[in-house]
Protein backbone atom coordinates (compact mmCIF):
# COMPACT_ATOMS: atom_id res chain seq x y z
CA UNK A 1 0.00 0.00 0.00
CA UNK A 2 1.64 2.96 -1.06
CA UNK A 3 1.79 6.08 1.30
CA UNK A 4 1.50 9.67 0.51
CA UNK A 5 4.63 10.45 -1.52
CA UNK A 6 5.55 13.94 -2.23
CA UNK A 7 8.65 15.20 -5.05
CA UNK A 8 10.86 16.57 -4.92
CA UNK A 9 13.27 15.64 -1.84
CA UNK A 10 15.06 18.80 -1.28
CA UNK A 11 15.52 21.91 -3.84
CA UNK A 12 17.01 25.16 -3.96
CA UNK A 13 15.81 28.32 -5.09
CA UNK A 14 17.07 32.17 -5.02
CA UNK A 15 14.86 34.80 -3.83
CA UNK A 16 12.22 36.17 -6.14
CA UNK A 17 11.51 32.68 -7.86
CA UNK A 18 8.93 30.50 -7.74
CA UNK A 19 8.89 27.10 -6.71
CA UNK A 20 5.69 24.17 -7.39
CA UNK A 21 6.13 20.87 -4.51
CA UNK A 22 4.08 18.18 -5.53
CA UNK A 23 2.16 15.29 -3.34
CA UNK A 24 0.61 12.20 -4.42
CA UNK A 25 -2.03 10.97 -1.44
CA UNK A 26 -2.00 7.56 -0.33
CA UNK A 27 -4.31 4.95 -1.60
CA UNK A 28 -7.68 5.19 -1.30
CA UNK A 29 -7.90 9.05 0.68
CA UNK A 30 -8.92 12.46 -1.11
CA UNK A 31 -7.77 15.18 1.29
CA UNK A 32 -5.01 16.47 1.00
CA UNK A 33 -3.58 19.14 3.32
CA UNK A 34 -0.17 21.07 3.04
CA UNK A 35 1.66 22.18 6.24
CA UNK A 36 4.89 24.11 6.42
CA UNK A 37 7.62 23.28 9.26
CA UNK A 38 10.17 25.58 9.93
CA UNK A 39 13.06 24.09 11.99
CA UNK A 40 12.85 24.15 15.01
CA UNK A 41 8.88 24.52 15.02
CA UNK A 42 5.69 22.04 14.91
CA UNK A 43 4.18 22.33 11.62
CA UNK A 44 1.63 24.87 10.51
CA UNK A 45 -1.33 24.39 8.51
CA UNK A 46 -1.03 26.59 4.92
CA UNK A 47 -4.40 25.10 3.39
CA UNK A 48 -6.50 22.16 2.06
CA UNK A 49 -7.96 20.30 -0.46
CA UNK A 50 -11.05 18.27 -1.38
CA UNK A 51 -12.54 17.79 -4.33
CA UNK A 52 -10.26 19.86 -6.13
CA UNK A 53 -11.09 23.19 -4.22
CA UNK A 54 -9.36 24.94 -1.07
CA UNK A 55 -11.53 23.81 1.70
CA UNK A 56 -9.33 25.35 4.74
CA UNK A 57 -6.81 28.04 4.65
CA UNK A 58 -4.03 28.47 7.50
CA UNK A 59 -2.56 32.08 7.78
CA UNK A 60 -0.73 32.13 4.50
CA UNK A 61 -0.17 34.99 2.30
CA UNK A 62 -1.34 34.41 -1.44
CA UNK A 63 1.82 34.13 -2.29
CA UNK A 64 1.03 30.07 -1.40
CA UNK A 65 -1.46 28.66 -3.87
CA UNK A 66 -2.16 24.90 -4.52
CA UNK A 67 -4.24 22.77 -6.76
CA UNK A 68 -5.82 19.78 -6.95
CA UNK A 69 -6.15 17.08 -10.02
CA UNK A 70 -8.98 14.71 -10.49
CA UNK A 71 -6.46 11.57 -8.83
CA UNK A 72 -6.35 13.64 -5.99
CA UNK A 73 -3.24 14.53 -6.41
CA UNK A 74 -1.83 17.84 -5.29
CA UNK A 75 0.42 20.57 -6.05
CA UNK A 76 1.92 23.84 -3.62
CA UNK A 77 2.98 27.02 -5.50
CA UNK A 78 5.07 29.44 -3.89
CA UNK A 79 5.26 32.68 -5.84
CA UNK A 80 8.24 35.68 -4.90
CA UNK A 81 10.08 33.35 -2.32
CA UNK A 82 11.56 34.91 0.70
CA UNK A 83 14.66 33.55 2.80
CA UNK A 84 12.14 33.15 5.49
CA UNK A 85 10.20 30.09 2.94
CA UNK A 86 13.07 28.16 3.36
CA UNK A 87 11.19 25.02 5.57
CA UNK A 88 10.32 21.58 5.24
CA UNK A 89 7.13 21.48 3.45
CA UNK A 90 4.87 18.57 4.47
CA UNK A 91 1.64 16.90 2.38
CA UNK A 92 -0.75 14.94 4.68
CA UNK A 93 -3.74 13.05 3.05
CA UNK A 94 -6.90 11.46 4.58
CA UNK A 95 -10.53 10.59 3.48
CA UNK A 96 -13.22 12.79 3.30
CA UNK A 97 -14.16 15.76 5.30
CA UNK A 98 -15.59 15.48 8.59
CA UNK A 99 -16.57 11.70 8.64
CA UNK A 100 -14.11 9.99 9.64
CA UNK A 101 -11.75 9.83 12.50
CA UNK A 102 -9.54 12.21 10.89
CA UNK A 103 -6.39 10.49 11.02
CA UNK A 104 -3.97 12.14 9.17
CA UNK A 105 -1.16 10.35 7.09
CA UNK A 106 2.25 12.59 6.27
CA UNK A 107 4.45 12.41 3.32
CA UNK A 108 8.30 12.51 3.75
CA UNK A 109 8.34 16.17 3.55
CA UNK A 110 9.74 18.24 0.61
CA UNK A 111 13.12 20.36 1.86
CA UNK A 112 13.26 23.70 0.23
CA UNK A 113 16.22 25.95 0.59
CA UNK A 114 15.75 29.95 -0.26
CA UNK A 115 19.17 31.86 -0.77
CA UNK B 1 -6.48 30.53 18.95
CA UNK B 2 -6.19 27.14 19.81
CA UNK B 3 -2.57 27.13 21.36
CA UNK B 4 -0.55 23.40 22.18
CA UNK B 5 2.82 23.15 24.78
CA UNK B 6 4.86 20.58 24.53
CA UNK B 7 7.24 19.89 27.73
CA UNK B 8 9.88 19.23 28.54
CA UNK B 9 11.45 20.60 25.06
CA UNK B 10 13.98 18.25 25.51
CA UNK B 11 14.25 14.90 27.49
CA UNK B 12 17.72 12.30 27.71
CA UNK B 13 17.17 9.31 29.39
CA UNK B 14 19.23 5.81 29.79
CA UNK B 15 17.88 3.17 28.34
CA UNK B 16 15.02 0.94 29.81
CA UNK B 17 13.58 3.47 31.45
CA UNK B 18 9.97 4.63 31.46
CA UNK B 19 8.93 8.35 30.36
CA UNK B 20 6.30 10.60 29.84
CA UNK B 21 5.57 13.28 27.56
CA UNK B 22 3.13 16.10 27.94
CA UNK B 23 0.87 17.95 26.19
CA UNK B 24 -1.29 20.51 27.11
CA UNK B 25 -3.41 22.74 24.39
CA UNK B 26 -6.19 26.06 25.18
CA UNK B 27 -9.10 25.18 23.56
CA UNK B 28 -10.46 21.51 24.89
CA UNK B 29 -13.26 21.55 22.09
CA UNK B 30 -10.95 19.33 20.01
CA UNK B 31 -12.05 16.66 17.70
CA UNK B 32 -9.28 14.63 17.92
CA UNK B 33 -5.28 14.94 19.22
CA UNK B 34 -3.18 12.59 17.31
CA UNK B 35 0.55 11.90 18.79
CA UNK B 36 3.56 11.46 15.54
CA UNK B 37 7.00 10.88 15.86
CA UNK B 38 9.77 13.06 13.65
CA UNK B 39 13.12 11.58 13.01
CA UNK B 40 15.43 14.39 12.06
CA UNK B 41 14.74 16.04 8.29
CA UNK B 42 11.91 13.51 7.99
CA UNK B 43 8.05 13.13 7.85
CA UNK B 44 5.69 12.24 10.63
CA UNK B 45 4.88 9.21 11.66
CA UNK B 46 1.37 8.70 13.46
CA UNK B 47 1.83 7.09 16.60
CA UNK B 48 -1.90 7.39 18.29
CA UNK B 49 -5.22 9.05 17.54
CA UNK B 50 -7.40 9.88 20.49
CA UNK B 51 -10.88 10.90 19.42
CA UNK B 52 -12.38 13.24 21.71
CA UNK B 53 -14.67 10.74 23.51
CA UNK B 54 -11.64 8.65 24.06
CA UNK B 55 -9.31 8.81 27.05
CA UNK B 56 -6.21 6.41 26.07
CA UNK B 57 -5.27 4.63 23.49
CA UNK B 58 -2.47 1.88 23.58
CA UNK B 59 0.28 0.74 20.43
CA UNK B 60 2.94 -1.57 21.76
CA UNK B 61 5.45 0.27 24.61
CA UNK B 62 3.04 3.24 23.80
CA UNK B 63 0.14 4.32 25.75
CA UNK B 64 -1.54 8.14 25.47
CA UNK B 65 -4.08 9.65 27.69
CA UNK B 66 -6.98 12.41 26.97
CA UNK B 67 -7.71 14.51 29.59
CA UNK B 68 -10.35 16.60 27.56
CA UNK B 69 -11.33 18.97 30.16
CA UNK B 70 -8.04 19.68 31.62
CA UNK B 71 -6.75 20.52 28.41
CA UNK B 72 -3.95 17.86 28.63
CA UNK B 73 -2.60 14.61 27.00
CA UNK B 74 0.69 12.53 27.91
CA UNK B 75 2.17 9.68 26.13
CA UNK B 76 4.05 6.97 28.21
CA UNK B 77 6.89 5.04 26.15
CA UNK B 78 7.75 1.94 28.21
CA UNK B 79 11.21 0.14 28.66
CA UNK B 80 12.69 3.13 26.36
CA UNK B 81 14.98 1.73 23.44
CA UNK B 82 17.60 3.71 21.49
CA UNK B 83 15.75 3.50 18.76
CA UNK B 84 13.17 5.71 19.87
CA UNK B 85 15.20 8.37 19.96
CA UNK B 86 13.09 11.27 17.80
CA UNK B 87 11.21 14.12 18.02
CA UNK B 88 7.80 13.59 19.64
CA UNK B 89 4.89 15.99 18.36
CA UNK B 90 1.62 16.25 19.58
CA UNK B 91 -1.52 18.06 17.43
CA UNK B 92 -4.76 18.30 18.04
CA UNK B 93 -7.75 19.09 15.68
CA UNK B 94 -11.02 21.39 16.34
CA UNK B 95 -14.48 20.59 16.03
CA UNK B 96 -15.95 22.67 13.63
CA UNK B 97 -12.54 24.63 12.10
CA UNK B 98 -12.13 21.23 9.49
CA UNK B 99 -11.78 18.02 11.07
CA UNK B 100 -8.55 17.47 9.78
CA UNK B 101 -7.02 21.14 9.92
CA UNK B 102 -3.90 20.16 13.43
CA UNK B 103 -2.04 22.75 15.72
CA UNK B 104 1.02 21.30 16.31
CA UNK B 105 3.17 21.57 19.25
CA UNK B 106 7.17 22.45 19.11
CA UNK B 107 7.66 19.03 20.02
CA UNK B 108 9.86 17.16 22.45
CA UNK B 109 13.04 15.97 21.20
CA UNK B 110 13.74 12.76 23.00
CA UNK B 111 17.19 11.08 23.24
CA UNK B 112 17.39 7.67 24.71
CA UNK B 113 21.35 6.79 25.41
CA UNK B 114 22.44 2.78 25.63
Amino acid sequence: DAGVTQSPTHLIKTRGQQVTLRCSPKSGHDTVSWYQQALGQGPQFIFQYYEEEERQRGNFPDRFSGHQFPNYSSELNVNALLLGDSALYLCASSFGLASNTGELFFGEGSRLTVL
Amino acid sequence: KQEVTQIPAALSVPEGENLVLNCSFTDSAIYNLQWFRQDPGKGLTSLLLIQSSQREQTSGRLNASLDKSSGRSTLYIAASQPGDSATYLCAVSLRGAGSYQLTFGKGTKLSVIP
